[in-house]
């Protein structure tokens, strides 16, 4: 299995920062990285997919990069709805795994 | 529209085989390319993706589980089908199916249905 790794697991921050969450994997896995943003008690958004490539509806404030085995999400000036916890996942090879998650808290 | 409901018990006693169903509409699984997964969140904790059922019939599984795994599809009913046996306490997790339609991330979600593993 493709092992993902987030960093940090938690963060503290407040409205207006600019925020970087990172997301290594155990082997290339090209662009094939998805983030999802999961608010307690729902079900995981789609935020990014193919590492850079922002979903419909999902605001530009957003950004991804990265390729091989070192990705980042960035969220360039944090709002309140911000708040969640922040996965990655590789599809690149099954089983599509998932990053163990970065909570984003308010400061 | 596309949606995604899961259904099933919501608590099951150790050792017993847990069956999941769900309930999809807005795009058809006999599509090219199609294709309908499942991810488990223990409380508190992180997703865990579980295996995936394409338009082929193709099954992919998460080797830790594969051995208690089953995905099924019934393309008449929009229905996929999750069976997982022996069941332990720390199966116990909300369970998420999901579908990218034909691209492998999930960009729609079932609500979730918690299931609690207890005698």
């Amino acid at each position: 299995d493709i092992q993902m790794t987030q960093s940090p697991s938690s963060l503290s921050a407040s409205v207006g920062d600019r925020v970087t969450i990172t997301c290594r994997a155990s082997q290339s896995i090209s662009t094939y990285l998805n983030w999802y943003q999961q608010k307690p008690g729902r079900a995981p958004k789609l935020l990014m997919f193919a590492a850079s490539s922002l979903q419909s509806g999902v605001p530009s404030r957003f950004s991804g990069s990265g390729s091989g085995t070192d990705f980042t999400l960035t969220i360039s000036s944090l709002q309140p709805e911000d708040f969640a916890t922040y996965y990655c996942q590789q599809t690149f090879t099954t089983p599509h795994t998932f990053g163990q998650g970065t909570k984003l808290e308010i400061e | 529209q596309i949606t995604l409901k899961e259904s099933g018990p919501t608590r099951v006693k150790p050792t017993q085989t847990l069956t999941l169903t769900c309930t999809f509409s807005g795009f058809s699984l006999s599509a090219s390319a199609v294709g309908v997964g499942w991810v488990r969140q223990p409380p508190g904790e992180a997703l865990e993706w579980l295996g995936i059922i394409y338009w082929d019939d193709d099954k992919r599984y998460s080797p830790s589980l594969k051995s208690r795994l089953t995905i099924t599809k019934d393309t008449s009913k929009n229905q996929v089908v999750l069976t997982m046996t022996n069941m332990d306490p720390v199966d116990t997790a909300t369970y998420f199916c999901a579908t990218g339609i034909v691209r492998n991330y999930f960009e729609y979600w079932g609500q979730g249905t918690l299931v609690t593993v207890s005698s």
